[in-house]
């Protein structure tokens, strides 16, 4: 099936840090990738969606700057955690689709970002 | 190695009828189950969990069924109506707040 690699799975860095997670697609061409943050309470929010060769689409909230996301190919995607701090602190995690729409997401396996 | 498996990428039902949506997965180790429900350029909205203490979980019209032994469970949407049509995932923790896998989503469709 389908397989989404995220990388890496978990990451300890000091605060001013800038981190950088990367998610692939490994067998098929992801349109569209979606980077999420997951809080407590199993509560996921969407931080911003990617399309291959355009800006980034972020929600309400999420800093542009803060959060980067490139998109530079059919199966990369990165976002990279800039000047991170220990309220940064959390798991991402990515998902790709061939589509929009109702098409499926496959999720990667997240990434452990803890800022000391 | 996926984890958490949805093999059935779509489902498609009557207005009315039963909505059985399944999922399987092989970490033994995970404790914590959770269906979440995605509408197009949405994040995914949690509907219903359940542990591994128990094998049933209700919450209106929506039951989720948890085999251990099997590694399976199930979400019943009943009676299932054209505003349930979405995409469901499946997830799976070690404990509840833990990080979560996904499984790849079942596109339900249903029909008036």
């Amino acid at each position: 099936g389908a397989v989404v690699s995220q990388h890496p799975s978990w990451v300890i860095c000091k605060s001013g840090t800038s981190v950088k997670i990367e998610c692939r697609s490994l067998d098929f061409q992801a349109t569209t990738m979606f980077w999420y943050r997951q809080f407590p309470k199993q509560s996921l929010m969407l931080m911003a969606t990617s399309n291959e060769g355009s800006k980034a689409t972020y929600e309400q909230g999420v800093e542009k700057d803060k959060f980067l996301i490139n998109h530079a190919s059919l199966t990369l995607s990165t976002l990279t955690v800039t000047s991170a701090h220990p309220e940064d602190s959390s798991f991402y995690i990515c998902s790709a689709s061939p589509g929009t729409g109702m098409q499926p997401q496959h999720f990667g396996d997240g990434t452990r970002l803890s800022i000391l | 190695d996926q984890q958490v498996k949805q093999n059935s990428p779509s489902l498609s039902v009557q207005e009315g009828r039963i909505s059985i949506l399944n999922c399987d997965y092989t970490n033994s180790m995970f404790d914590y189950f959770l269906w979440y429900k995605k509408y197009p350029a949405e994040g995914p909205t949690f509907l219903i969990s359940i542990s591994s203490i128990k094998d049933k979980n209700e919450d209106g019209r929506f039951t989720v069924f948890l085999n251990k032994s099997a590694k399976h469970l199930s979400l019943h949407i009943v009676p299932s109506q054209p505003g349930d049509s979405a995409v469901y995932f499946c997830a799976a923790s070690a404990r509840y707040g833990d990080d979560m896998r996904f499984g790849a989503g079942t596109r339900l469709t249903v029909k008036p």
